[in-house]
């Protein structure tokens, strides 16, 4: 069974930029978690979906962040424009329901 | 206050050793903790999953839960040095069936040949 993938592994964009985070789930996982980890802090939250349901954004930082899961597949997270306090890695997980969350590999974003 | 605390090491121990690994938590709300390996550039790996207080055993590794004193642990027997990584404890409430999870800072191991 493949796991949780996320891309691109890295990206570098300047201040101003786009760009755009994908993340494919474990097939038949209706639950996916946007997280992120930055510069010495913990890994926090950001959102959750249920199929394409946003039900939880309560960790979302500002409306620069966009995030979308088209036909309860697949989710992008946008960030645009980027600031430099965007860096970090981007963690998407997904699950079944009550038991744990399977993580990806992290999408590295740097800002410059 | 973080809700979930833990200390960042770095800890080192001998190949072969027990780990005691710790975590303090402070949101009473928390029904469901969990234990995560992360490797260096890769993401966190389930290890451990349980519910409430009590034990549960998997191989070499035992996760521990008192809610009582709201403290959770880990503890790996006969250490490897694959066994070297950062360990994330996690928490998260039963109020959901899939909520967010709260992470610790993590504890990076280091096991000595």
């Amino acid at each position: 069974e493949a796991g949780v993938t996320q891309f691109p592994s890295h990206s570098v964009i300047e201040k101003g930029q786009t760009v755009t985070l994908r993340c494919d789930p474990i097939s038949g996982h209706d639950n996916l978690y946007w997280y992120r980890r930055v510069m010495g802090k913990e890994i926090k939250f950001l959102l959750h979906f249920v199929k394409e349901s946003k039900q939880d954004e309560s960790g979302m930082p500002n409306n620069r962040f966009l995030a979308e899961r088209t036909g309860g597949t697949y989710s992008t997270l946008k960030v645009q424009p980027a600031e430099l306090e965007d860096s970090g890695v981007y963690f998407c997980a997904s699950s079944l329901g009550t038991e744990g969350q399977f993580f990806g590999p992290g999408t590295r974003l740097t800002v410059l | 206050q973080k809700e979930v605390e833990q200390d960042p090491g770095p800890l080192s121990v001998p190949e072969g050793a027990i780990v005691s690994l710790n975590c303090t938590y402070s949101n009473s709300a928390f029904q469901y903790f969990m234990w995560y390996r992360q490797y260096s550039r890769k993401g966190p790996e389930l290890l451990m999953y349980t519910y409430s207080s009590g034990n549960k055993e998997d191989g070499r590794f035992t996760a521990q839960v008192d809610k009582s004193s709201k403290y959770i642990s880990l503890f790996i027997r006969d250490s490897q040095p694959s066994d070297s990584a950062t360990y994330l404890c996690a928490a998260r409430g039963g109020y959901s069936s899939a909520s967010k999870i709260i992470f610790g800072s993590g504890t990076r191991l280091s096991i000595r040949p």
